[in-house]
């Protein structure tokens, strides 16, 4: 069965906290993505990693790094949470037709 | 640049009426197109895709889309919604077969029963 799981599904943090979201698939897909999702932006590209330890920049990483030391985990990082951080993540990965999208987690930055 | 507009946020259609989701995209090219549906507390899932061909791409749940190189369209259709197709749905664009994805920033349908 093809998933990407994400882990937790909710998590409370607050501001000047570090925070680990956590994302793993089933597929053996090389590509993996985080996104962040907020009203009225869709989704905005935070990272792609390529492979293990082959990451790039997407559209929005400041605030945010990652870290892939096994094709089938990708973990996003958050050192000293900021309230604008405030959102909901998705993880995915890349099939040869589509992406493949975690349930999300929902992130609140006090 | 490439870009993805979805003008409505949100469209009410009662159940048995035909739908329409508007997409246009900004791309010098043809670009590889694509709608997700996202249900409540999921993530993104594919309904259907476009790269080139026939422009009427059929996809799940009797979805279709139709592409217009010269609309810079990709609209979203569907002959009789059901209260389940309430959701989010995404329009999004990638350049080529290794780009980036670029999502619009979606569309709320609520199917009224």
């Amino acid at each position: 069965d093809m998933k990407v799981t994400q882990m937790p599904r909710y998590l409370i943090k607050r501001m000047g906290e570090n925070v680990l979201l956590e994302c793993g698939q089933d597929m053996s897909h090389e590509t993996m993505y985080w996104y962040r999702q907020d009203p009225g932006l869709g989704l905005q590209l935070i990272y792609i990693s390529y492979d293990v330890d082959s990451n790039s920049e997407g559209d929005i990483p400041k605030g945010y790094r990652v870290s892939r030391k096994k094709r089938e985990h990708f973990s996003l990082i958050l050192d000293s949470a900021k309230t604008n951080q405030t959102s909901v993540y998705f993880c995915a990965s890349k099939g040869a037709e589509t992406l493949y999208f975690g349930s999300g987690t929902r992130l609140t930055v006090l | 640049a490439q870009s993805v507009t979805q003008p409505d946020a949100r469209v009410t259609v009662s159940e048995g009426a035909s739908l329409q989701l508007r997409c246009k995209y900004s791309y010098s090219a043809t670009p590889y197109l694509f709608w997700y549906v996202q249900y409540p507390r999921q993530g993104l899932q594919l309904l259907l895709k476009y790269y080139s061909g026939d422009p009427v791409v059929q996809g799940v749940n009797s979805f279709e889309a139709e592409f217009s190189k010269s609309n810079s369209s990709f609209h979203l259709q569907k002959a009789s919604v059901h209260w389940s197709d309430s959701a989010v749905y995404f329009c999004a664009l990638r350049g080529s077969a290794l780009g980036r994805l670029h999502f619009g920033a979606g569309t709320q349908l609520i199917v009224i029963p």
